[in-house]
């Protein structure tokens, strides 16, 4: 059982390059979620969908556009890269429903540096 | 707007010794209150959660958090701890923001070194 996996694991941009993080989840869960992890700052959500062909924006989301094509597919990607976007970035499932109640499941994390 | 607070950046404690990891929010609202773990390398896993009932939780690795409603706080504790606990811990808490939506907000995170 995968559950929440992300590809790649590392990534080295030079500023002003694009790429795109690939989240994937096997559980048929209808919210996904992205999320940065910076030193000291915790867990900052950039977008999150609440089901397929949905987006909505995060606490952070400048600089950063998503897609949920498929249900089990949430696309994070960078246009222009900035050294500021250097992050760990975390991938998050839960099951559908408007509930603040169920648990979100992480995938490993994807590390980005930015030059 | 929702706060959570986790008082200590970072925590060293020797194994076996108790540790206490504090939270506190700032919602006056009903609220569902969680602790994830992060160990090195790895993403996020849930250790408990509080959704009502007894304020006393228990969750994975012998670990338990108390909800103490009128001090709004959520700490965790673990009476003996092992090297393997040295991870990252977040409180996160959901609070209802309306419309039928949810809003889940972490707290820094705290940083719990085991010393042997």
């Amino acid at each position: 059982n995968a559950g929440v996996t992300q590809t790649p694991k590392f990534r080295v941009l030079k500023t002003g390059q694009s790429m795109t993080l690939l989240c994937a989840q096997d559980m048929n869960h209808e919210y996904m979620y992205w999320y940065r992890q910076d030193p000291g700052m915790g867990l900052r959500l950039i977008h999150y969908s609440v089901g397929e062909g949905t987006t909505a924006k995060g606490e952070v989301p400048d600089g950063y556009n998503v897609s949920r094509l498929k249900k089990q597919n949430f696309l994070l990607g960078l246009e222009s890269a900035a050294p500021s976007q250097t992050s760990v970035y975390f991938c998050a499932s839960r099951q559908g429903g408007p509930s603040g109640a169920n648990v979100l499941t992480f995938g490993a994390g994807s590390r980005l540096t930015v030059l | 707007a929702q706060s959570v607070t986790q008082l200590d950046s970072q925590v060293p404690v020797f194994e076996e010794a108790p540790v206490e990891l504090r939270c506190n929010y700032s919602s006056s609202v009903s609220v569902y209150l969680f602790w994830y773990v992060q160990y090195p390398n790895q993403g996020l896993q849930l250790l408990l959660k509080y959704l009502s009932g007894s304020t006393l939780v228990k969750g994975i690795n012998g670990f338990e958090a108390e909800f103490n409603k009128s001090q709004t706080s959520f700490h965790l504790r673990k009476p003996s701890v092992h090297i393997s606990d040295t991870a990252e811990y977040f409180c996160a808490v959901t609070t209802y923001s309306g419309a039928g939506s949810y809003q889940l907000t972490f707290g820094k995170g705290t940083k719990l070194s085991v010393i042997p």
